[in-house]
């Protein structure tokens, strides 16, 4: 596609039910990018991917967040048993670089709201 | 864990005014300095970015300052218009690491008064 899409764009969580959020970076974007974009604040890093391989995950604020990119392009972002704390939007970016990520793109973003 | 500080939280500025935010940082091997807007329900979008080889960067309305010694950049909007209304974030990166994450400011709400 013609940009970064994310989807549901919202969610409505209910606390200790599983959700999981999707990318779909643009077409031939080696490089995958997750963010967390609390209320009023900016993104934080969540977890990076090159391709399929998932080279840096030190973001992810605890085990209970997972991500996944196993063919390389889609990008799922999935939290367990969710907690009010885990509120706030989920960006996700892509970039056609390997290195140097100039040209970041970012969805618009799955808002998420833990009950 | 903001490795980059910006203010201020919020602007407010008439029309044809020029609008400045400012950052700072302290890691001495970001590199890279890009500048982001964001409309409401919308990902960030880049808007100008710098390395820290020049002192300032121009495209059109919008200039990035950049103090290298002071570990400080800031963006200047001239001649600021309506649709200029966003919120505006900097940030910082070291490209040349394996994960070329970005760090954000926490950013600055512009509003434009017509």
């Amino acid at each position: 596609g013609a940009g970064v899409s994310q989807s549901p764009r919202y969610k409505v969580a209910k606390r200790g039910q599983d959700v999981a959020l999707r990318c779909d970076p643009i077409s031939g974007h080696v490089s995958l990018f997750w963010y967390q974009q609390a209320l009023g604040q900016g993104p934080e890093f969540l977890t990076y991917f090159q391709n399929e391989a998932q080279l840096d995950k030190s973001g992810l604020p605890s085990d209970r967040f997972f991500a996944e990119r196993p063919e390389g392009s889609v990008s799922t972002l999935k939290i367990q048993r969710t907690q009010q704390e885990d509120s706030a939007v989920y960006l996700c970016a892509s970039s056609d670089a390997q290195t140097g990520g100039r040209g970041y793109t970012f969805g618009s973003g799955t808002r998420l709201t833990v009950v | 864990q903001q490795q980059v500080k910006q203010s201020p939280q919020s602007l407010i500025v008439q029309k044809g005014g020029i609008s400045i935010i400012n950052c700072a940082y302290e890691n001495t091997a970001f590199d890279y300095f890009p500048w982001y807007q964001q409309f409401p329900g919308k990902g960030p979008a880049l808007l100008i970015a710098i390395r820290p080889d020049v002192s300032e960067k121009k495209e059109g309305r919008f200039t990035i300052s950049f103090n290298k010694s002071a570990k400080q950049f800031s963006l200047h909007i001239m001649d600021s218009q309506p649709g200029d209304s966003a919120t505006y974030f900097c940030a910082a990166m070291i490209p040349e690491t394996n994960n070329n994450d970005m760090r954000f400011g926490a950013g600055t709400r512009l509003t434009v008064k017509p």
